[in-house]
């Protein structure tokens, strides 16, 4: 069964206290990985699409990495405005498109 | 360029009652998805519809029906709401055809049945 596991649910950073966020991910063959964030009252907003184990994709503050069987998206000394939640979701091969997510880690950074 | 459009923002229903959910997109993309959120349960699809004209069930969709009625709108319909359909519905769309392309998401319709 394809599965998408996000750790940690919370995380509580200081303003410049750099992390990483973690996505496992099981999957009968990955089409693409995504990183969205989400404000509250919103929808998830897309940050980045990862096709392959080794790639890297970068914006602003956010970094996010791949391998075969996870991927991290690392916030380097974040602001109180990188406070949300970071949705990971994988497509699966074979599939018309159909996204499967994970529950969510919430940032929050203190200033 | 609005995006992906949905109404109403918030509804309150009673319990048996239908209504529709309204979804549209500006994008030009084939591809249309239903999804809704509840709290420790993540995102799960509801219904998609891949291109116009075709609609297929997704992860969770009993209680719900779906209308693609043209490239750029996609009603969920609720013929009798229950409690548990109590949730935060959201509908996007991707380009269809084109590798690993995003979803787009709305902002969401606030659903809460009595």
């Amino acid at each position: 069964e394809d599965q998408v596991t996000q750790s940690p649910e919370a995380l509580r950073l200081q303003e410049g206290e750099s992390s990483s966020l973690n996505c496992s991910y099981t999957v009968s063959g990955l089409r693409g990985l995504f990183w969205y964030r989400q404000d509250p009252g919103k929808g998830p907003e897309f940050l980045f699409t990862l096709y392959s184990a080794g790639e890297e994709k970068e914006k602003e503050r956010l970094k996010a990495t791949l391998t075969k069987k996870e991927s991290f998206l690392h916030i380097t000394a974040p602001k109180p405005e990188d406070s949300a939640t970071y949705l990971c979701a994988v497509q699966a091969s074979g599939s018309q498109g159909n996204l499967i997510f994970g529950k969510g880690t919430k940032l929050s950074v203190k200033p | 360029n609005a995006g992906v459009t949905q109404t109403p923002k918030f509804q309150v229903l009673k319990t048996g009652q239908s209504m529709t959910l309204q979804c549209a997109q500006d994008m030009n993309h084939n591809s249309m998805y239903w999804y809704r959120q509840d709290p420790g349960m993540g995102l799960r699809l509801i219904y998609y519809s891949a291109s116009e004209g075709t609609t297929d069930k997704g992860e969770v969709p009993n209680g719900y029906n779906v209308s693609r009625l043209n490239k750029r709108e996609f009603s969920l319909r609720l013929e009798s709401a229950a409690p548990s359909q109590t949730s935060v519905y959201f509908c996007a769309s991707s380009e269809r055809g084109q590798k690993n392309q995003p979803q787009h998401f709305g902002d969401g319709t606030r659903l809460s049945i009595l």
